[in-house]
This record gives structure tokens, C-alpha cells and sequence, in this order.
């Protein structure tokens, strides 16, 4: 049972803008970098954020990470069909590694 | 460019152990300072980190299956190993092999994934 807790499912429709939490504590994202990771239907997932809020090349600036005390967020703007995906957060936690619930995009 | 391709037996019996092999093409496993790790996600739910080994040679694994994992490199050959032992029903997973920056926490390539199923 994953210690980070995402919504089930945000929705919007083509070029609007959604936002993901990612909800842990103190010995998690309160002390450590956060990232973040698209998973397309069917395929493994792929590095999307990295330490907090950068990006790897060639991930687009329409995605963008923050956090504050022990709560992150991605940011997608300018949604398009092909960011329909499930999104997970992942970060240290005391002596192990631990993923979000995941959150399934929905371009409406 | 570096790529990670997984590989293994796709099917285990209750009870035995799971061996999966990771081999890293188009550059070292030694080089970069980097980790490796190994990553499950069941059918139908979400990613489960199983463990890292460090550049150093040190490993680190999810408390809830480390009494059951292995994790090991061959340098000679380029890539990394997973072993999971007395498996059950709920070790049913495609097992992904990751690079890891094991400084800053993040998995920054990975594998295609292999699909594993315990059944006898």
C-alpha cells in the first residue's frame, strides 16, 4: 500500500490545463526530491520530472513539477489526446523507494 | 543510446524462484556512477520499487519482499540480475529493469518490461 496518495483520475478537455497532487509526509516528500512518471497504455513508464521540477530533453515545458512541504504537483497545460496516460509521483522514503497511487489522465 | 531489455522465464511455479536478467546495450553499466534497479507493476495496478544496487556494489530493498530478493551485477557481462524467491500468485507482475540516479531518486531509463506469471 503505497505512503503517496494521488487522485484516481483528473479529466479536461484538448488545450486546457490539469493538475495532479501527490500527498505524502515527512519522511518522504518532505525530505527528499520528488519525481514524476508518464505511463502510456501498454508501455513502460517514462521519466517525466526530475528533482522536484526539472525536465530530462525533450520533455515539452507543458509539463511542470512543484512542491511544498510534504505535497508535489504536476502541472500539464495545453493538454492534447496523446497525454492520456497514468501519471505517478515516486520519491525516497526513510530506506526504500515509494510510488503514488497513480492517476489516470482523461482528454475529454 | 542507451537501452535496457529484460529477460527471463515468463513463467514460474508456486514456491520457486524468479530469475530475471537485465542487459545494457549501447554503452557500460559501470559507467556514469549510476544505479540499477528493478521495478514490478501487477496487471491492472501501480509500480512497486523491488530494489536498487548501487554503483558501489551495495544494495538496497523494498522491506516487504527483502527477505525474498537478490539483487546482482556482472560487469563482464554487461548487465544486472533479480532473484525472487518462494514466490506466490501476487508475485504475477511485469518486472521492469530501470537506471537509477541513486543520489537524487529517480529512474531515468528503462526497460520495455517483461511479463512474469506464478502458476503451476
Amino acid at each position: 500500500q503505497s505512503v503517496l496518495t494521488q487522485p484516481p483520475s483528473v479529466s479536461a478537455a484538448p488545450g486546457q490545463k490539469v493538475t495532479i497532487s501527490c500527498s505524502g509526509s515527512s519522511s518522504n516528500i518532505g525530505n527528499n526530491y520528488v519525481s514524476w512518471y508518464q505511463q502510456l497504455p501498454g508501455t513502460a513508464p517514462k521519466l517525466l520530472i526530475y528533482e522536484n521540477n526539472k525536465r530530462p530533453s525533450g520533455i515539452p515545458d507543458r509539463f511542470s513539477g512543484s512542491k511544498s512541504g510534504t505535497s508535489a504537483t504536476l502541472g500539464i497545460t495545453g493538454l492534447q489526446t496523446g497525454d492520456e496516460a497514468d501519471y505517478y509521483c515516486g520519491t525516497w522514503d526513510s530506506s526504500f523507494y515509494v510510488f503514488g497511487t497513480g492517476t489516470k489522465v482523461t482528454v475529454l | 543510446q542507451l537501452q535496457l531489455q529484460e529477460s527471463g522465464s515468463g513463467l514460474v511455479k508456486p514456491s520457486q524462484t524468479l530469475s530475471l536478467t537485465c542487459a545494457v546495450s549501447g554503452g557500460s553499466i559501470s559507467s556514469g556512477g549510476y544505479s540499477w534497479s528493478w521495478i514490478r507493476q501487477p496487471p491492472g495496478k501501480g509500480l512497486e520499487w523491488i530494489g536498487y544496487i548501487y554503483h558501489s556494489g551495495s544494495t538496497y530493498y523494498n522491506p516487504s519482499l527483502k527477505s525474498r530478493v537478490t539483487i546482482s551485477v556482472d560487469r563482464s557481462k554487461n548487465q544486472f540480475s533479480l532473484k525472487l524467491s518462494s514466490v506466490t500468485a501476487a508475485d504475477t507482475a511485469v518486472y521492469y529493469c530501470a537506471r537509477t540516479d541513486g543520489d537524487y531518486w529517480y529512474f531515468d531509463l528503462w526497460g520495455r518490461g517483461t511479463l512474469v506469471t506464478v502458476s503451476s
